[in-house]
């Protein structure tokens, strides 16, 4: 299996509701991750998640809270959104970044595309 | 502050043309350098560079890193309407420790768009 799920596929949410995103892979890796992509940007860097621990936080607002309770699962946890936080939530894994060699490619979930209202 | 530049930002061809989409990298600890092609929603990978001169291939794709000047190249060759899309570069790098973060720094994208 070398796919990584995420669901849902879109997610409509007013700004004082609880939501969460899940993904999903079984592909063996040990690294996980969230980013954010805005139409006609490149996807940017949320969270990094190596051996289920947080690694990475790039200065996320905390109204984003990432959990990872085992090695193929990930979550984001979303409240009190604002609209500007509309976009297309992207997970990505690979094997463990910690690794000084090897292969390292992220493979992409198909994302989550948030509307806050 | 690490930084990748794409250029050109957008192309139109035709099919059969051949396109050449470049990637230049400011970063620290290099690592690695990914290719990636995102159509509608999820990036989907392509090629990983480590090492100078050497060039990866797969059907009418192709791509070659120079580190010394700091760049690489995509190559497409005959191209086809299906190759419409986003050519996202991203680069890896180590951390002080030399081990890798595991974060991509993503250049803005080229937008290829290929008509019949």
């Amino acid at each position: 299996d070398t796919e990584v799920t995420q669901t849902p596929k879109h997610l409509v949410m007013g700004m004082t509701n609880k939501k969460s995103l899940k993904c999903e892979q079984h592909m063996g890796h040990r690294a996980m991750y969230w980013y954010k992509q805005k139409a006609k940007k490149p996807p940017e860097l949320m969270f990094v998640y190596s051996y289920e621990k947080l690694s990475i936080n790039e200065s996320v607002p905390s109204r984003f809270s990432p959990e990872c309770p085992n090695s193929s699962l990930l979550n984001l946890h979303l409240h009190a959104l604002q609209p500007e936080d509309s976009a297309l939530y992207l997970c990505a894994s690979s094997q463990a970044p910690t690794s000084t060699s090897g292969r390292n490619e992220q493979f992409f979930g198909p994302g989550t595309r948030l509307t806050v209202l | 502050e690490d930084k990748v530049v794409q250029s050109p930002l957008s192309l139109v061809v035709h099919e059969g043309d051949t396109v050449t989409l470049n990637c230049s990298y400011e970063v620290t600890n290099f690592r690695s350098l990914l290719w990636y092609k995102q159509e509608k929603k999820a990036p989907t990978f392509l090629f990983m560079l480590t090492s100078s001169g050497i060039e990866k291939k797969s059907g009418r794709l192709s791509s070659i890193l120079d580190k010394k000047e700091l760049f690489s190249i995509l190559n497409i060759t005959a191209t086809q309407t299906g190759d419409s899309a986003i050519y996202l570069c991203a680069v890896e790098n180590l951390n002080a420790g030399g081990t890798s973060y595991g974060k991509l720094t993503f250049g803005q994208g080229t937008i290829l768009t290929v008509h019949p």
